[in-house]
């Protein structure tokens, strides 16, 4: 099945910097890619996602990229906020409603 | 709109015990997942339901575990008997049915905001 693997497990940065974090999946078949991030206490939410036809995606602040024959796609906020401070998700997926698999997650700090 | 719910939020229960746990997807969102996340890992799919109909089971870790979708609405994981590996968060997702562009379409799946399971 796939794997997916995220790094680095935990990131802090001064307000204003940028985050990046970056996961590499084991399945070729995967074509889609969606971020996740849950705040302290709630729910796991779609903030990006990205399909295997683009090569970069951007909305606002967050970015993410993909390059599909390393098989690693990479999440990247600019201008951090102390709002950014959670954990971020990565996932895999073949497309349409099948499963996604995740990686272990990133804690990300923002200090203000 | 409400989004998916979880019912309990924390469940603390003793090893040899039962637990159930109830997931209520957004409503008219055939498909409707479970995953778990272990402290400190990933989180991993156990199970995929279109409709009442098990889509995908593959992700289950064994026997004791099992999840129910009757009527194709609500959804039930019923742990009996709990083991204390089995401790950790499960979440329940929602999406709704694919488009006319078939594995070409990308539902987004919407999650709940998990129950808790620990186990003495």
């Amino acid at each position: 099945g796939e794997n997916v693997e995220q790094h680095p497990s935990t990131l802090s940065v001064q307000e204003g910097d940028s985050a990046v974090i970056k996961c590499t999946y084991s399945d070729s078949a995967s074509n889609y890619f969606p971020w996740y991030k849950q705040e302290l206490g709630k729910r796991p939410q779609l903030i990006i996602d990205i399909r295997s036809n683009v090569g970069e995606k951007k909305d606002q602040r967050i970015a993410v990229t993909l390059n599909k024959t390393a098989k690693h796609f990479s999440l990247h906020i600019t201008e951090t906020q102390p709002e950014d401070s959670a954990v971020y998700f990565c996932a895999a997926s073949r497309g349409g409603n099948n499963r996604l698999a995740f990686g272990k997650g990133n804690q990300v700090v923002v200090i203000p | 709109e409400a989004g998916v719910t979880q019912f309990p939020s924390h469940s603390v229960i003793e090893k040899g015990q039962t637990v159930t746990l109830r997931c209520d997807p957004i409503s008219g969102h055939d498909n409707l997942y479970w995953y778990r996340r272990v402290m400190g890992k990933e989180i991993k799919f156990l199970l995929h339901f279109v409709k009442e109909s098990k889509q995908d089971e593959s992700g289950m870790p064994n026997n004791r575990f099992l999840a129910e979708r009757t009527g194709g609405t609500y959804s039930t994981l019923k742990v009996q008997p709990a083991e204390l590996e089995d401790s950790g968060v499960y979440f329940c997702a929602s999406s709704q049915p694919l488009g006319a562009g078939g594995l070409s379409s990308y539902n987004e799946q919407f999650f709940g905001p998990g129950t808790r399971l620990t186990v003495l």
